[in-house]
């Protein structure tokens, strides 16, 4: 199989602070990587598509001064959510493939409270 | 954009029933994938299934991409099934789009 991890899984942190979630592929080579949001109750919103060696492409209405992504090297992409506020705490999910096609394979997610 | 769509919303059955799942979806697609996400919230992969028919154990899935539409299968249905299901489907562009989810709950 295909393993991703996340990293922390969850965290709380104070408004004004900014907060690092790592993604990793484990046992394969991630070309593409992808950052999700997701509301209770809600489905998975894309937010951005990290490509290896190049910038994010960032979708519709999301601030990439703010979310910022890094994709370092082929087995890990960072987002850091910068000077946080309450309305961003989310469930953020990470999704890693190993071509741009290819089958998506999803980390645990990480749970963001900002209080 | 693609809209994707799945029905029912909603599904409670009693343990060993059998259901199906639909996804439909509004333009051609690169592929599907099916997914069952966890009460922790994990993702888990069912089916990458394009197009054709896969197995797997008591759940198979069907993609008819001419007619724009996948299923999936649930047969005798346990609790650990409860959680909410997932097509996700991917255009030119190498990204996916999730529809809203089918929440299953499975009585024993």
């Amino acid at each position: 199989g295909a393993v991703v991890s996340q990293h922390p899984s969850w965290v709380i942190c104070k408004s004004g602070t900014s907060v690092k979630i790592e993604c990793r592929s484990l046992d394969f080579q991630a070309t593409t990587m992808f950052w999700y949001r997701q509301f209770p109750k809600q489905s998975l919103m894309l937010m951005a598509t990290s490509n290896e060696g190049s910038k994010a492409t960032y979708e519709q209405g999301v601030e990439k001064d703010k979310f910022l992504i890094n994709h370092a090297s082929l087995t890990l992409s960072t987002l850091t959510v910068t000077s946080a506020h309450p309305e961003d705490s989310s469930f953020y999910i990470c999704s890693a493939r190993r071509t741009r096609l290819a089958e998506q394979y999803f980390g645990p997610g990480t749970r963001l409270t900002v209080t | 954009g693609i809209q994707v769509e799945q029905s029912p919303p909603d599904l409670i059955l009693q343990e060993g029933a059998n259901s199906t799942l639909r996804c439909n979806f509004s333009d051609s697609v690169n592929n599907l994938q099916w997914f069952h996400q966890n009460p922790w919230g994990q993702l888990i992969n069912l089916f990458y299934i394009p197009s054709g028919t896969k197995q797997n154990g008591r759940l198979s899935a069907t993609t008819v991409a001419t007619e724009r539409y996948s299923l999936l299968y649930i047969s005798s249905s346990q609790t650990t099934d409860s959680g909410v299901y997932f097509c996700a489907v991917d255009t030119n562009a190498g990204k996916s789009t999730f529809g809203d989810g089918t929440t299953l709950t499975v009585k024993p």
